[in-house]
């Protein structure tokens, strides 16, 4: 069955640092996406990046990167220049192709960024 | 751009109690979801549908029912409410495709007394 871990439960950074956060996955297929949201006190689910198994190069947008290693089933977000307002919950999801298409997601990583 | 919409925002229920949690979204998804979100935790699946009238069970179906009548709208019914199902509830819709984002709902944040 598809799993994902975030194994960081809090992690803390300093504004105008890069932070990574961790995220393994677990699917035996040979197609499937794999998606960072963030998650701000404010309660709404906001999508930040996209990264497909075919993929050959590590996707980006803005200040946020995607280092994606697939023999080590790992999708970890890496946001350059941290701003206070990066301060929220991240959550890492895989979506499966086998048909139904749904979205699985781990437990989330809560980030807070000092000043 | 409405995009997906859930109501209410928030509702406390006594024991017992019945209601119908509404999701409508406007982008012509065929997928649509149902999550479930506990203080501190991830998003656990409780229903999804792939279409007008094809629903199916998530990792946590148990005191939920769903229906799929049209392609907008995607309604989440709680039976006889119980405290273990006091969370945020989100709806979320997509296309197919791997590469297609799952777009959320505002949420409702539900209390069971």
């Amino acid at each position: 069955a598809q799993k994902i871990t975030q194994t960081q439960p809090g992690m803390f950074v300093q504004e105008k640092e890069a932070v990574t956060l961790d995220c393994t996955y677990d699917t035996s297929d040979q197609s499937y996406g794999l998606f960072w949201y963030k998650q701000p006190s404010s309660g709404e689910m906001i999508f930040l990046i996209y990264q497909g198994s075919y993929d050959e190069q590590n996707a980006t947008e803005g200040r946020y990167s995607l280092n994606f290693q697939k023999a080590r089933k790992s999708a970890n977000l890496v946001i350059s220049a941290s701003q206070l307002g990066d301060s929220a919950m991240y959550f890492c999801a895989m979506r499966e192709t086998s048909g139904t298409y749904k979205y699985i997601f781990g437990t989330g990583t809560r980030l807070k960024v000092l000043a | 751009n409405a995009g997906v919409t859930q109501t209410p925002k928030f509702r406390i229920l006594k024991i017992g109690q019945s209601m119908t949690l509404q999701c409508a979204q406007d982008m012509n998804h065929n997928y649509m979801y149902w999550y479930r979100q506990d203080p501190g935790m991830g998003l656990k699946l409780i229903y999804y549908s792939v279409g007008a009238g094809i629903t199916d069970k998530g990792e946590v179906p148990n005191g939920y029912n769903v229906s799929r009548s049209t392609t907008e709208d995607f309604p989440l019914r709680l039976e006889l409410a119980a405290p273990s199902q006091t969370s945020v509830y989100f709806c979320a819709s997509s296309t197919g495709g791997m590469n297609t984002e799952a777009f959320f709902g505002q949420g409702t944040r539900l209390t069971v007394v």
